[in-house]
C-alpha cells in the first residue's frame, strides 16, 4: 500500500522556472527520501530528510518536511530540460523497515 | 562498483511459462529488495532480504511468486506459472548502512 502520495500527478513547466512537488504521508516516519526516475530506468536517490529536520538543500534541490502536517515538498530551482523525469517520495517508519513509495509526479521541463 | 545489476533487461514470455529474474546487489550491501512497478499500482514492495535471509514476503502476490538469495551477491525472483497480469517492470534494489536505496535498471516483463 502507498504511504506517500505525491501532488500534482503531472507538472509541465518552462526551462528556467521552479518546480514544486508535494508529498503527503499517513503515519509517523523515521525519514523521508526523494527519488528520481528517468523513462525506462531505475530510481535514483536524490535527498534524504530525517524526521527531526525541517529543511535540506542539495544543489538546486530544496526539501522541506512538516511532520505536524505529515507532508514534504521538493523544490527544483532553475529547472532544465534534463530534469524531465518522474519524482517519488518514499518513507520508512524505522531504520530497519523498507521504504514505501508514492505513485510519483511526472515533471516535464520544456526547453 | 557497477551498481545493482539485473538481468534480463527485457523478457517476453507466454502465459504458463516460468520466468526467472536475476539480481546482483552492490558489494557490501546487506539489504536487498524486490519491487514491482505498474501504472495502476505504482511501485510495490514484493519481498526483502537482510543478510540473505527473507524478512518480509507479505507483498508477494501469490504462491506463483518465489524469491531466493543463496548468497550475498545473487538473488532471483521466480514466477511459475506466469500470467498476463504479471506484466510489469521488476526492480531490484540494495542498501547499505546509509539508508539510501540503489536500484537496478529493471526487468521489463511482458506475459502474452
Amino acid at each position: 500500500s502507498q504511504q506517500g502520495e505525491e501532488d500534482p500527478q503531472a507538472l509541465s513547466i518552462q526551462e528556467g522556472e521552479n518546480a514544486t512537488m508535494n508529498c503527503s504521508y499517513k503515519t509517523s516516519i523515521n525519514n523521508l527520501q526523494w527519488y528520481r526516475q528517468n523513462s525506462g530506468r531505475g530510481l535514483v536517490h536524490l535527498i534524504l530528510i530525517r524526521s527531526n529536520e525541517r529543511e535540506k538543500h542539495s544543489g538546486r534541490l530544496r526539501v522541506t518536511l512538516d511532520t505536524s502536517k505529515k507532508s514534504s515538498s521538493l523544490l527544483i530551482t532553475a529547472s532544465r530540460a534534463a530534469d524531465t523525469a518522474s519524482y517519488f517520495c518514499a518513507t520508512d517508519t524505522s531504520g530497519n523497515t523498507p521504504l514505501v513509495f508514492g505513485k510519483g509526479t511526472r515533471l516535464s521541463v520544456i526547453a | 562498483d557497477a551498481g545493482v545489476i539485473q538481468s534480463p533487461r527485457h523478457e517476453v514470455t507466454e502465459m504458463g511459462q516460468e520466468v526467472t529474474l536475476r539480481c546482483k546487489p552492490i558489494s557490501g550491501h546487506d539489504y536487498l529488495f524486490w519491487y514491482r512497478q505498474t501504472m495502476m499500482r505504482g511501485l510495490e514492495l514484493l519481498i526483502y532480504f537482510n543478510n540473505n535471509v527473507p524478512i518480509d514476503d507479505s507483498g508477494m502476490p501469490e504462491d506463483r511468486f518465489s524469491a531466493k538469495m543463496p548468497n550475498a551477491s545473487f538473488s532471483t525472483l521466480k514466477i511459475q506459472p506466469s500470467e498476463p497480469r504479471d506484466s510489469a517492470v521488476y526492480f531490484c534494489a540494495s542498501r547499505g548502512i546509509n539508508e539510501k536505496l540503489f536500484f537496478g535498471s529493471g526487468t521489463q516483463l511482458s506475459v502474452l
